[in-house]
């Protein structure tokens, strides 16, 4: 959905690196989140904000940290990249009591 | 949390046939079921989804159908067209309601054979 843009939409790291993904919208959504996407595995929830105040634990939340500057950005953080946390990273919006959730392109992260 | 599990992991069907994918949930509470559409270097998108006082729901030629007793849900896709071949996941809230993020299933590639 071109409302939702991730960057980049692939990178190369190192092990050890900081790298951050950054999420942006324009659909004046309040929620946002970011998933992980593992071949076979489906998509899992790192975190979750309701509002610029409001930010949420997700099921694998270990190894990953977020910001949400502004209604519109959300970033995702991996203080020290490891490779086993190489995979596709989905950021997805939602209005408020609706729970149908508007996904980006994704962004493909390698860490070697 | 929930736990989400959905099968086949890959179906291959003639065009023109009918496609079915099964989920099952695990936490009784759960209360939203939405079913998106990946594509190729896509981010999933949303093409059906009920909720839990629902038995069934139709858009043209997909359905879903929910059993709250047996916990499953499934997606029924008729006279499947060669545009439907991608890969399908199921959902479930992670937690809480539906609002608070989803748990997926591990994703069904349905292959539509011309």
């Amino acid at each position: 959905d071109a409302d939702v843009t991730q960057t980049p939409r692939n990178r190369i790291t190192k092990t050890g690196k900081r790298i951050m993904l950054e999420c942006s919208q324009t659909k004046g959504h309040d929620r946002m989140y970011w998933y992980r996407q593992d071949p076979g595995l489906g998509l899992r929830l790192i975190y979750y904000s309701f509002d610029v105040k409001d930010i949420n634990k997700g099921e694998i939340s270990d190894g990953y940290s977020v910001s949400r500057q502004a209604q519109a950005k959300f970033s995702l953080s991996l203080e020290s990249a490891i490779p086993n946390q190489t995979a596709l990273y989905f950021c997805a919006t939602g209005v408020k009591g609706k729970e149908t959730q508007y996904f980006g392109p994704g962004t493909r992260l390698l860490v070697l | 949390g929930e736990n989400v599990e959905q099968h086949p992991s890959t179906l291959s069907v003639q065009e023109g046939d009918s496609a079915v994918i099964k989920c099952t949930y695990s936490d009784s509470a759960s209360n939203y079921f939405p079913w998106y559409k990946q594509e190729l270097g896509k981010g999933p998108q949303l093409i059906i989804d009920i909720r839990s006082n629902v038995g069934e729901k139709k858009d043209q030629r997909i359905a879903v159908t929910l059993n709250k007793t047996a916990k499953h849900f499934s997606l029924h896709i008729t006279e499947t067209q060669p545009e439907d071949s991608a890969v399908y996941f199921c959902a479930a809230p992670w937690a809480g309601g539906g609002a608070d993020g989803l748990t997926f299933g591990k994703g069904t590639h349905l292959i539509i054979q011309p």
